[in-house]
């Protein structure tokens, strides 16, 4: 069974600075999605950012990027000169491209954004 | 367009009391989903249907049920509310794009 690991539950950084959010999974699947999503206070879910596991080249959404490592399972998060309204739960999940299309998320990080 | 919508959004029941949670979709989506969130625990899947009138268990579905009579609807049951039960339950929907979408949640109390 697919599984999603987040081992930081909490992070902080300054505003401006820069973040990375660590996630790792495990599957024996070779094509899958992975994804980010943002859930602030509002507690809505906001897809951040999703990778396609075929495509080698790292996705970007404006600050937001990710560091994606086939090999390793690794699927971080950077954030790029983090704003206050950045503060929120992230949380990583993992999709495979067929069969039941079933979403498999960690457990979260709540970022925090001093000002 | 609506997305995904949650009724209700805020609930507070009895130990042994009974509800149903309506999730609706206006995308047409295939699939539909019904998730528990808890404090470290990150999204739990309860129910999924992967069409009209099918349903399935996720990790887990004790203690509730699911229908999906109709495509656009996907009701998760709770026949005798457990303070177990006291968690944020999220729907969602996919097909066609690999991401999910999801309502806006439901707070469910039980005392």
């Amino acid at each position: 069974a697919q599984t999603v690991t987040q081992s930081q539950p909490e992070m902080s950084v300054q505003e401006a600075e820069t973040v990375t959010l660590s996630c790792t999974y495990d599957t024996s699947e070779s094509d899958y999605y992975l994804f980010w999503y943002k859930q602030p206070p509002s507690r809505q879910m906001i897809l951040v950012i999703r990778q396609e596991a075929y495509k080698q080249q790292n996705a970007t959404e404006n600050r937001f990027s990710v560091n994606f490592q086939k090999a390793a399972k690794s699927f971080s998060l950077k954030i790029s000169d983090s704003q206050l309204g950045d503060a929120a739960m992230y949380f990583c999940a993992y999709r495979s491209p067929s069969g039941t299309y079933k979403y498999i998320f960690g457990t979260g990080t709540r970022l925090k954004v001093l000002a | 367009n609506a997305g995904v919508t949650q009724t209700p959004k805020f609930r507070v029941l009895k130990t042994g009391q009974s509800m149903t949670l309506l999730c609706a979709q206006d995308m047409n989506h295939e699939y539909m989903y019904w998730y528990r969130q808890d404090p470290g625990m990150g999204l739990r899947l309860i129910h999924y249907s992967v069409g009209e009138g099918t349903t399935a268990k996720g990790e887990v579905p004790d203690g509730y049920n699911v229908s999906r009579l109709k495509k656009q609807n996907f009701l998760l049951g709770l026949e005798s509310a457990a303070p177990s039960q006291t968690s944020v339950y999220f729907c969602a929907s996919s097909y066609g794009q690999p991401e999910a979408f999801f309502g806006q949640g439901t707070r469910l109390t039980v005392v």
